[in-house]
């Protein structure tokens, strides 16, 4: 699939937000995806949302879609240590997730 | 609630020998994917299944095969493994796609896979 792109480095301390972003590519996707993935584990799914939403606020996560720029952005409110992992945002192209190359987040006390 | 199980967890082949990962997951799902991470590539989708009885090529299908062996298992065999196949291999599954509505994938913990 096309790429889907996002940052590959974040670093925050413990207790501030973070905003991780990502720009994707399939337009006709109907639910955009973050995936977390901590050290040596599978792929956890996060939180999703659907295409026709501009915001979804799940605790301390807040996902925001701009449909006219293809930019999805997750926010990690009161980061914690935690929190550290992959972060992987993705759109779907045919019948697969299409993924990008994730964001790695450490979170320093 | 087990959700997606691969097996093995942990596999060192040599070039040129066979294998077959496993994946079995007890969500009813119909559909089933099979992924490769490597480092700085993301995930990349090898084969899937749309459901029972079907099977399509993915991104990077080649050196690789899978079987549909019904609707809770789907299995990935290396014919004959090299090195460029090492890799943490993922097992997915979800619900039918409907009316071009995409579903949420499920991730198994993963086959690491080293090959020498």
């Amino acid at each position: 699939g096309e790429d889907v792109e996002q940052s590959l480095f974040l670093s925050v301390r413990e207790g501030d937000s973070s905003v991780i972003n990502c720009t994707y590519t399939d337009s006709s996707s109907t639910y955009l995806y973050w995936y977390k993935q901590e050290p040596g584990a599978g792929l956890q799914l996060l939180t999703y949302i659907f295409s026709n939403m501009d915001m979804k606020q799940d605790q301390r996560l807040t996902v925001l879609l701009n449909k006219k720029d293809k930019h999805l952005s997750l926010r990690i409110a009161d980061t914690q240590t935690g929190d550290s992992a992959i972060y992987f945002c993705a759109d779907y192209s045919g019948y697969a997730l299409n993924f990008g190359k994730g964001t790695s987040l450490l979170v320093t006390p | 609630n087990a959700g997606v199980t691969q097996t093995p967890k942990f596999q060192v082949l040599k070039t040129g020998q066979s294998m077959t990962l496993q994946c079995a997951q007890d969500m009813n799902h119909n559909s089933m994917y099979w992924y490769r991470q490597d480092p700085g590539m993301g995930l990349r989708l090898i084969y899937y299944s749309a459901s029972e009885g079907t099977t399509d090529k993915g991104e990077v299908p080649n050196g690789y095969n899978v079987s549909r062996l019904n609707k809770r298992e789907f299995s990935l065999r290396l014919e004959s493994a090299a090195p460029s196949q090492t890799s943490v291999y993922f097992c997915a599954s979800s619900e039918a796609q409907v009316n071009g509505g995409n579903q949420p994938q499920h991730f198994g913990d993963g086959t690491r896979l080293s090959i020498l």
